[in-house]
């Protein structure tokens, strides 16, 4: 595997489920976040992890719950989430204090709640 | 709070003309980015602007940054098919603790 990945690519569930989506970079990368993408709003920064630390958390409702083990492993738990969080998921890493801290984007989790 | 403003919204460009993709911000930033977006698929980056005056090429796209007017442009010349995708910029505080999108502009180039 190369790049960011993430899985599952596809996930249906219904409001009382829970399910987690994941990510892994294999980039060597010491930075990974969440983004949220809807189809009437602009691509929305949802968490940051720092060297493992979570530096950010844009009001995000606490049914979505990150947790990163490790460099290069990051989880988005979700539970009682709400048909409005339908969305894309997509997940990216960087080099952060790099050149260019450029993100490099997985393909993403279409998730649909039903 | 860092806003970032992307117009047009949606261009339907012939095939072989020029047009430009403009991206204002609010605030004083480190960095600005530039994505592409394919139906369907993730985002790709194409450019990072980290300096006023920076400007960057590939292929039939340039970007350029001003950060003076907080103002980037996204120039195409002579466009072809193979160039419509969502372009996207994106603005970024140091270490991407805040990082913020366009809204994007959907990209059609006709023949």
């Amino acid at each position: 595997e190369t790049g960011v990945t993430q899985t599952p690519r596809h996930l249906v569930m219904g409001m009382t489920n829970k399910k987690s989506l994941k990510c892994e970079q294999h980039l060597g990368h010491n930075a990974m976040y969440w983004y949220k993408q809807s189809a009437k709003k602009p691509l929305e920064l949802m968490f940051v992890y720092n060297f493992k630390e979570q530096t950010e958390n844009n009001s995000v409702p606490s049914r979505f719950s990150p947790e990163c083990p490790n460099s290069s492993h990051l989880f988005l738990h979700l539970h009682t989430l709400q048909p409005e969080d339908s969305a894309l998921y997509l997940c990216a890493s960087s080099e952060v204090a790099g050149n260019t801290d450029t993100q490099y984007f997985g393909p993403g989790t279409r998730l649909t709640v039903l | 709070e860092l806003k970032v403003e992307q117009n047009p919204l949606f261009l339907s460009m012939q095939e072989g003309k020029n047009y430009t993709i403009y991206c204002n911000y609010s605030t004083t930033s480190d960095r600005l980015y530039w994505y592409r977006q394919d139906p369907g698929k993730s985002l790709e980056s194409l450019f990072v602007l980290l300096s006023n005056g920076a400007v960057k090429q590939e292929g039939r796209l340039m970007a350029s940054l001003d950060t003076k007017a907080r103002l980037s442009t996204l120039h195409i010349t002579a466009a072809v098919h193979d160039l419509s995708a969502t372009y996207f910029c994106a603005v970024a505080t140091y270490n991407n603790n805040d990082m913020r999108f366009g809204a994007g502009t959907r990209l059609t180039v006709k023949p």
